[in-house]
């Protein structure tokens, strides 16, 4: 069974880079066919994909936030990580990771429990 | 830009059906996932593909699509389908959410 987990600072300050890692246990995140994700929701909103990487280093990220996010991978540690910087309120979010599967059809199929990421000074 | 629209509520009967739809350009060549999310919890995963369940979601769940629109179907409502659902698909090197459908069970 794959897990994954989030972990990172709570509480990021405006202007600084918030920075989160995923840690991927029961699987490997160097299998082929599968994208390391990262979702977020701001509280009471909806579901905002931020971006993806797979073990290669190939990402792909949500046009609004492209300028800000960089999403990398270690697959010496089985982990991913999230980087956005010059952050705001509105980057007050629950950040999730996910996995990505893309076969005949295309979905996320392992989530993290999410972590609340506050900005705030 | 493209995206996924989704009607904000709906209700439903205890152990009616109901169904719960997304429309959106990318739906045209691409199948919907759908997310079922209670309060506090992560998505999870209900329905994928053409019309696949994962291990353990029961089988009133099922989905469809025509066109531009992809349909969640809960046959037989249970009170703990109460939640959130969100529908989604890959849009060329993208990916989208629909904005979300609050499902009550009466």
């Amino acid at each position: 069974q794959v897990q994954l987990q989030e972990s990172g600072p709570g509480l990021v300050k405006p202007s600084q880079t918030l920075s989160l890692t995923c840690t991927v246990s029961g699987g490997s995140i160097s299998s082929g066919g599968y994208y390391w994700s990262w979702i977020r929701q701001h509280p009471g909103k909806g579901l905002e994909w931020i971006g993806y990487i797979n073990y290669s280093g190939s990402t792909y990220y949500n046009p609004s936030l492209k300028s800000r996010v960089t999403i990398s991978v270690d697959t010496s540690k089985n982990q991913f990580s999230l980087k956005l910087n010059s952050v705001t309120a509105a980057d007050t979010a629950v950040y999730y990771c996910a996995r990505w599967i893309v076969t005949t059809s295309a979905f996320f199929d392992y989530w993290g429990q999410g972590t609340l990421v506050t900005v705030s000074s | 830009s493209s995206e996924l629209t989704q009607d904000p509520a709906v209700s439903v009967a205890l152990g009616q059906t109901v169904r719960i739809t997304c429309q959106g350009d990318s739906l045209k060549s691409h199948y919907a996932s759908w997310y079922q999310q209670k309060p506090g919890q992560a998505p999870v995963l209900v329905v994928y593909g053409k019309n696949n369940r994962p291990s353990g979601i029961p089988d009133r769940f099922s989905g469809s699509s025509s066109g531009n629109t992809a349909s969640l179907t809960i046959t037989g409502a249970q009170a703990e389908d109460e939640a959130d659902y969100y529908c989604n698909s890959r849009d060329s090197s993208a990916n989208l959410f629909g904005g979300g459908t609050k499902l009550t069970v009466l």
